[in-house]
């Protein structure tokens, strides 16, 4: 069965610092990928997908992620957060049963002034 | 606009009570999908439905229950059979099984008291 592991549970940095989020997932077989960002109390919010084409995928608020197959990794980075960019960060792929997507388990980013 | 719409943002339980989350979608999307989230344990599936009138149970249906008569429609409900059923529930559609993203709606926090 698919599976996704976000290795960082929970991620603090200071204002402007670089970040990466790490996920891995467990298949080799062709598969679409997934980043989600949850703000407190509310739903997830898509922030950018991996289908085909360019490894290297970008998010209009300046958050990329690169597709590795060779690795079957697809982490999340930033070059410079901001306190705004503070909230739980899910990794998520196609392959489940149902059709649904296989969430990781989250990484709650914390940014710091 | 086109979304995902959950109500009640906030609901609370008494011991022993059944309780209705609603969900409804106008991005005619032909599946969605319940899921619950708790701290740490990222998102798990409850019950799935591909078309109207067909769902199945995901990882964690045990004191759950749903309906799906129409498409913009899918209910949850959770029983009294529920031994735990404090937690946050997300509801989400997709175009159908594997195709591409899923969408959430807000989530319906839910507390036994």
């Amino acid at each position: 069965a698919q599976s996704v592991t976000q290795l960082d549970s929970q991620v603090p940095v200071f204002e402007e610092a670089p970040v990466e989020l790490r996920c891995n997932y467990s298949s080799s077989v062709s598969v679409y990928l997934f980043w989600y960002v949850q703000y407190p109390n509310q739903g997830l919010q898509l922030l950018l997908k991996y289908l085909s084409g360019s490894t290297l995928v970008e998010s209009i608020n300046g958050f990329e992620a690169e597709f590795n197959k060779s690795q079957t990794s697809f982490h999340l980075r930033k070059p410079s957060v901001h306190i705004s960019d503070t909230a739980e960060y899910f990794c998520a792929v196609t392959g489940g049963s149902q059709g649904n997507l296989i969430f990781g388990k989250g990484t709650k980013l914390s940014v710091k002034p | 606009d086109g979304g995902i719409t959950q109500s009640p943002k906030y609901l609370f339980r008494k011991e022993g009570q059944n309780v209705t989350l609603s969900c409804e979608q106008n991005l005619n999307h032909d599946a969605m999908y319940w899921y619950r989230q708790d701290p740490g344990q990222g998102l798990r599936l409850i019950y799935y439905s591909q078309i109207v009138n067909d769902f199945q149970k995901g990882d964690i249906a045990e004191g759950y229950s749903v309906s799906r008569e129409k498409k913009e429609s899918f209910p949850l409900t959770v029983t009294s059979a529920q031994k735990n059923p404090t937690a946050f529930y997300l509801c989400a559609s997709s175009m159908g099984p594997r195709k591409t993203e899923a969408f959430f709606g807000q989530g319906t926090r839910l507390t036994v008291v």
